[in-house]
């Protein structure tokens, strides 16, 4: 069974400063990563997922994120935040092969102040 | 958000009351899931669905839920004779096409609070 590790449930940070979102996750097989951004009232939008290939993926509104299969991390980054990127953010794994049923972490809630 | 829609946004039920939630997918979308989020939780996969069919429902509890997603119109997921503990909040994902081996990118609506009193 897969599962999803996000080790901080709150992160608060000032306005431009960088910012890391930890995801770890447990898997006996391949799988594949997502993290997703939730702002308030609203439905998830995916900022970008790994598949394959290069293990630093970038996704939307200047966030990336770097696969680490020896450490099973896929931790979010963010080297200038700002106040319009608080929100919710979710990792998630999908095993290679599955269906689709998504396996989220718990959260990170991430608060940028002025 | 990609254009899936959900309705209602919030719903309040009596406990042993029955709750309907809908979910319209993206159009084109014959993919759709459901998850539900307790509090301070993350989402829980509940039942995934193509048109008139159920794929996949490993996540639904035993008893007093169920879903479809008919040929014409919305996915509903329905909650009969709700306890307070089906208080959370339910989102519905859709995907243009199979899966793909776990690799298609879900689109997520804003979901649908229920709270049980």
């Amino acid at each position: 069974a897969q599962s999803v590790t996000q080790l901080d449930s709150q992160v608060p940070v000032f306005e431009e400063a960088p910012v890391e979102l930890r995801c770890n996750y447990s898997s006996s097989v391949s799988v594949y990563l997502f993290w997703y951004v939730q702002y308030p009232n609203q439905g998830l939008q995916l900022l970008l997922k790994y598949l394959s290939g290069s293990t630093l993926v970038k996704g939307i509104n200047g966030f990336e994120a770097e696969f680490n299969k020896s450490q099973t991390s896929f931790h979010l980054r963010k080297p200038s935040v700002h106040i319009s990127d608080t929100a919710e953010y979710f990792c998630a794994v999908n095993r290679k092969g599955s269906q689709g049923n998504l396996i989220f972490g718990k959260g990170t809630k991430l608060s940028v102040k002025p | 958000n990609a254009g899936v829609m959900q309705n209602p946004r919030h719903l309040v039920r009596r406990r042993g009351q029955e709750a309907r939630l809908r979910c319209s997918p993206v159009k084109g979308h014959s993919h759709v899931y459901w998850y539900r989020q307790l509090p301070e939780e993350g989402l829980k996969f509940m039942v995934y669905l193509q048109k008139e069919n159920i794929i996949d429902e490993s996540g639904m509890p035993k008893e007093r839920f169920s879903a479809e997603f008919p040929k014409e119109g919305p996915s509903i997921l329905r909650i009969q004779q709700v306890v307070r503990g089906d208080s959370a909040a339910y989102f519905c994902a859709s995907s243009p096409r199979a899966s793909s081996g776990g690799q298609e990118t879900q689109y997520f609506g804003p979901g649908t609070r229920l709270l049980v009193l």
